[in-house]
């Protein structure tokens, strides 16, 4: 069945560095994947998501590439912030559906902490 | 954005009792809602999936009969956990879609003593 693998957290930087999180999947057919982000006491949000091979996902300054010869899409920003402290998610649909998702299987999150 | 909410955000009960947990969308109809089970360190995991009006689809290894699902409205769907036991206590998040997207609720944390 399908799955998604990402590093594992906790990830901890200094504000201004550069954030790579890893994420590999394993599906049938052409799935969607997402980054979702989880803000303390808060509900996950969509993030970025890209729906084919070579798109590229952005938002916030966070961007992901899908590489279908990789089954990876790494989550990356250049400078963060200590407002991007989070648990991130990577997800992929088993639906090319624009925007929401259909059964969606995540990873197991990785949390991010930014430091002054 | 879509905001979703749960209700209570924690429980914590007694083995052997019941615990029903709200989910509503604030200012969209969900045409579907998802329930998920989220353990330390390990990803969400579906649960089942509801339809207004109709019977919810379980995922296989979910007892229907100890987690009852109910769709009683497009904005309101609601997770019974029967005689739950300590192995139940878990986060459990509900999700709610429309046309344009899934957006999730921030949860309720289970603790059965």
């Amino acid at each position: 069945g399908d799955s998604v693998t990402q590093m594992e957290g906790p990830v901890t930087l200094s504000e201004e560095a550069f954030l790579t999180i890893n994420c590999t999947y394993t599906a049938t057919g052409y799935p969607s994947l997402f980054w979702y982000v989880q803000y303390p006491g808060e509900g996950l949000q969509l993030l970025l998501k890209a729906t084919k091979a070579d798109d590229k996902g952005s938002n916030k300054g966070f961007e992901a590439t899908y590489r279908k010869e990789t089954t990876s899409f790494h989550l990356e920003k250049g400078s963060v912030q200590v407002s991007d402290s989070a648990v991130y998610f990577c997800a992929l649909s088993d639906r090319r559906v624009t925007g929401g998702g259909n059964k969606l299987t995540f990873g197991t999150g990785t949390q991010l902490k930014v430091e002054l | 954005g879509a905001v979703v909410s749960q209700h209570p955000s924690r429980v914590i009960c007694k083995s052997g009792t019941s615990v029903k947990i709200e989910c509503r969308s604030l200012d969209f109809q969900a045409t579907t809602m998802f329930w998920y089970r989220q353990f330390p360190k390990q990803s969400l995991m579906l649960m089942a999936t509801s339809n207004e009006g109709s019977k919810a689809t379980y995922e296989q290894g979910v007892e229907k009969d100890k987690f009852l699902i109910n769709h009683a409205s497009l904005t309101l769907s609601t997770l019974t956990v029967t005689s739950a036991h300590p192995e139940d206590s878990s986060f459990y998040i509900c999700s709610a879609r429309d046309r344009r997207a899934q957006f999730f609720g921030p949860g309720t944390r289970l603790t059965v003593l």
